[in-house]
C-alpha cells in the first residue's frame, strides 16, 4: 500500500545525544516536510524539500538537520544543540509544492 | 507573522449533535485544508478547499472556503463517538506549503 512511513514511533534519547528519525514514502511525491506538535499547539515546520538534493528551513530549524538525497527519503536528525527535543515529530508529503498534505503516523522523541 | 485563529478550543457534545468549528487569518490565504488527528497519530485529510466561497463536503462533514479568504469553517453533522479527536485547520498564503500554518486545534469528546 502506498504511504507514509516514519521510525521509530517511540524514542528514548539522552542528552547530548543525536538521533536520526527516519522518514519514507512510496507516493512519488516531490515535497517532503517535518513538522514538531507540542501538547495543546498546532504544527509548526522544521524543514522541507520540494526537491531531491535541495531543503528549505523552517520556521524552527535550529537544532535540527535534514538530507534529501533519495526522493523517497527525508531523515530528520534532531541534534544536542534542539534545547527542547521532546515532542511528536510529524513527517508529510505533497505531490507538488502547493498540494495537500498527508502525514505519517508520527515519532514520540522523548530526552531522559 | 501570519496568524490563524481556530476555534473553540474544545467541544463537549451529546452523540447525535451538530458541531462547528472555524478558523480566521490575519491575512488572505489561497488554501484551506481540515484536517483529524487520533492520539498518537498522524493527521489525516478530511476536505480541501481551494476557491472562495467553495462548499464542499465529506459524508458528515462540510467545510467553507470564506468569502473573504480570510476564514473557513467545518461542520459535523449528527456526530458519533468515532468523530472525537483533535480537528486542524490549515491555511496557505503562499504557492509552497513552507507557507502553510496550522491553527491550534479543536479538540472534539462526544457521549454516547
Amino acid at each position: 500500500d502506498g504511504g507514509i512511513t516514519q521510525s521509530p514511533k517511540y524514542l528514548f534519547r539522552k542528552e547530548g545525544q543525536n538521533v536520526t528519525l527516519s522518514c519514507e514514502q512510496n507516493l512519488n511525491h516531490d515535497a517532503m516536510y517535518w513538522y514538531r506538535q507540542d501538547p495543546g499547539q498546532g504544527l509548526r515546520l522544521i524543514y522541507y524539500s520540494q526537491i531531491v538534493n535541495d531543503f528549505q528551513k523552517g520556521d524552527i530549524a535550529e537544532g535540527y538537520s535534514v538530507s534529501r538525497e533519495k526522493k523517497e527519503s527525508f531523515p530528520l536528525t534532531v541534534t544536542s544543540a534542539q534545547k527542547n527535543p521532546t515532542a511528536f515529530y510529524l513527517c508529510a508529503s505533497s505531490i507538488r509544492a502547493d498540494g495537500e498534505l498527508f502525514f505519517g503516523e508520527g515519532s514520540r522523541l522523548t530526552v531522559l | 507573522g501570519q496568524q490563524l485563529n481556530q476555534s473553540p478550543q474544545s467541544m463537549f457534545i451529546q452523540e447525535g449533535e451538530d458541531v462547528s468549528m472555524n478558523c480566521t487569518s490575519s491575512s488572505i490565504f489561497n488554501t484551506w485544508l481540515w484536517y483529524k488527528q487520533d492520539p498518537g497519530e498522524g493527521p489525516v485529510l478530511l476536505i480541501a478547499l481551494y476557491k472562495a466561497g467553495e462548499l464542499t463536503s465529506n459524508g458528515r462533514l462540510t467545510a467553507q472556503f470564506g468569502i473573504t479568504r480570510k476564514d473557513s469553517f467545518l461542520n459535523i453533522s449528527a456526530s458519533i463517538p468515532s468523530d472525537v479527536g483533535i480537528y486542524f485547520c490549515a491555511g496557505n498564503y503562499g504557492g509552497s506549503q513552507g507557507n502553510l500554518i496550522f491553527g491550534k486545534g479543536t479538540k472534539l469528546s462526544v457521549k454516547p
